[in-house]
């Protein structure tokens, strides 16, 4: 079967460095996402690695080792407005990934202190 | 781009009545839409798949007699809750995925049901 699994919580001090780790098991891995989402939104698209390897993307960036099942999102020169819950979620191709079917984690909550 | 809505984003409903979840791209089409269900402090959890003009897929223990899917158009899906009950209270949200560079799913701002 697929499974997911991410930190429950996490806190950080504004300015600061964090990482988010997510490992995974799945039989068919066609990519993974990085979905960040505020309390009462809808997810947002954050990152996607499906080669091992880093990702950047201004202050957010992704990492995939898909020999361990691992990823982790880093988050840079954190601000306020990054408290929020951050999704790995993985798509698998033996779980209907043809049709784009993600298979999300229970989501990581990050606090973020002044 | 890629902007999919919802409607309502919040409802307030009695119980034994049932209530519908309109699902939109609004700047793509979309063949597949994706509907998800979360409760307070928990991850999203995938109701259904819906495919446009063919019956929608369900995930396992997910009733399709009282969680109805209508994906009529290549724009639009929607979410019937049938004889709404308080343990349907939930945060729905949509999803679509078009051919993007990623062929990620964008989602909608959501719909909260309470269901009294």
């Amino acid at each position: 079967g697929q499974n997911i699994d991410q930190p429950t919580e996490m806190t950080a001090t504004e300015g600061a460095i964090v990482q988010i780790n997510c490992t995974y098991q799945t039989s068919g891995f066609n990519g993974l996402f990085w979905y960040q989402q505020h309390a009462g939104e809808a997810p947002t698209f954050l990152s996607y690695n499906v080669l091992d390897g880093l990702e950047e993307k201004g202050r957010f960036s992704s990492f995939l080792s898909r020999s361990k099942g691992y990823s982790y999102l880093l988050l840079k020169e954190l601000q306020m407005k990054d408290s929020a819950s951050y999704l790995c979620a993985v798509r698998d191709l033996a779980y209907g990934g043809a049709t784009n079917k993600l298979i999300f984690g229970t989501g990581t909550l990050l606090a973020v202190q002044p | 781009g890629a902007v999919v809505s919802q409607h309502p984003s919040w409802v307030i409903c009695k119980s034994g009545t049932s209530v519908k979840i309109e699902c939109r791209s609004l700047d793509f089409q979309a063949t597949t839409m994706f509907w998800y269900r979360q409760f307070p402090k928990q991850s999203l959890m995938l109701m259904a798949t819906s495919n446009e003009g063919s019956k929608a897929t369900y995930e396992q223990g997910v009733e399709k007699d009282k969680f109805l899917i209508n994906h009529a158009s290549l724009t639009l899906s929607t979410l019937t809750v049938t004889s709404a009950h308080p343990e349907d209270s939930s945060f729905y949200i949509c999803s679509a995925s078009n051919s993007g560079t990623y062929n990620e799913q964008f989602f909608g701002p959501g719909t909260r049901l309470t269901v009294l």
